[in-house]
């Protein structure tokens, strides 16, 4: 079955620490790939997506991923989170052609702590 | 560019009453729209994807008759939660893809927080 496996689900950090979120799929074919955030009381904003093309993938707000094929992993990285980035994290996957059903992670709570 | 919009973005009604949610596109058409329902500290459920002029397509377990889906235009698509119950309570979003803008990536609406009392 399709899946999309977060197993974060809730990171506490402190200011300054470096931020690594796991996201692994289970989806035969080619597949785009999102990193979405939703902070306390707001919608979804698209942080990063991948495509195709450069594996490693660069976002707003300092954030990038890895897409490692062989690995069916798409980590999200922040080299030093603030305090600002204290929000949920989602995940999603797509088929790269066909009805653009979004599959999405659990989602991983993370607190930066001041 | 891509912006959607949902109306309203919060609502309590009674139990028994029906409540309709708008999903428009703002500045694209809209092949597609999505309706999502997110329950506190959870991910986003799929209910149901709507093409313009044809029938949505419900997840399995999403009652079709008590959440029904019109995508009349190729901005509006509606949700309307028929005889609403408080478990129906939730935060709804919509989301659409759109041709001339990405085909692969949906863009998401602000959501809408229901409460059934």
């Amino acid at each position: 079955a399709q899946s999309v496996s977060q197993h974060n689900h809730h990171v506490i950090l402190s200011e300054a620490a470096s931020l690594e979120l796991g996201c692994n799929y289970s989806y035969g074919g080619t597949v785009n790939l999102f990193w979405y955030v939703q902070y306390p009381g707001q919608h979804l904003q698209l942080l990063l997506k991948y495509f195709s093309g450069d594996p490693l993938v660069k976002g707003i707000k300092g954030f990038e991923a890895e897409f490692i094929k062989s690995k069916f992993s798409f980590n999200l990285r922040k080299p030093s989170v603030q305090w600002s980035d204290t929000a949920e994290y989602f995940c999603a996957v797509n088929k790269a052609s066909g009805t653009y059903k979004y599959i999405f992670g659990t989602g991983t709570r993370l607190k930066v702590l001041a | 560019g891509a912006v959607v919009s949902q109306h309203p973005s919060w609502v309590i009604c009674k139990s028994g009453t029906s409540v309709k949610i708008e999903c428009r596109s703002l500045d694209f058409q809209a092949t597609t729209m999505f309706w999502y329902r997110q329950f506190p500290k959870q991910s986003l459920m799929l209910m149901a994807t709507s093409n313009e002029g044809s029938k949505a397509t419900y997840e399995q377990g999403v009652e079709k008759d008590k959440f029904l889906i019109n995508h009349a235009s190729l901005t509006l698509s509606t949700l309307t939660v028929t005889s609403a119950h408080p478990e129906d309570s939730s935060f709804y979003i919509c989301s659409a893809v759109g041709g001339g803008i990405s085909y692969n990536e949906q863009f998401f609406g602000p959501g809408t927080r229901l409460t059934v009392l």
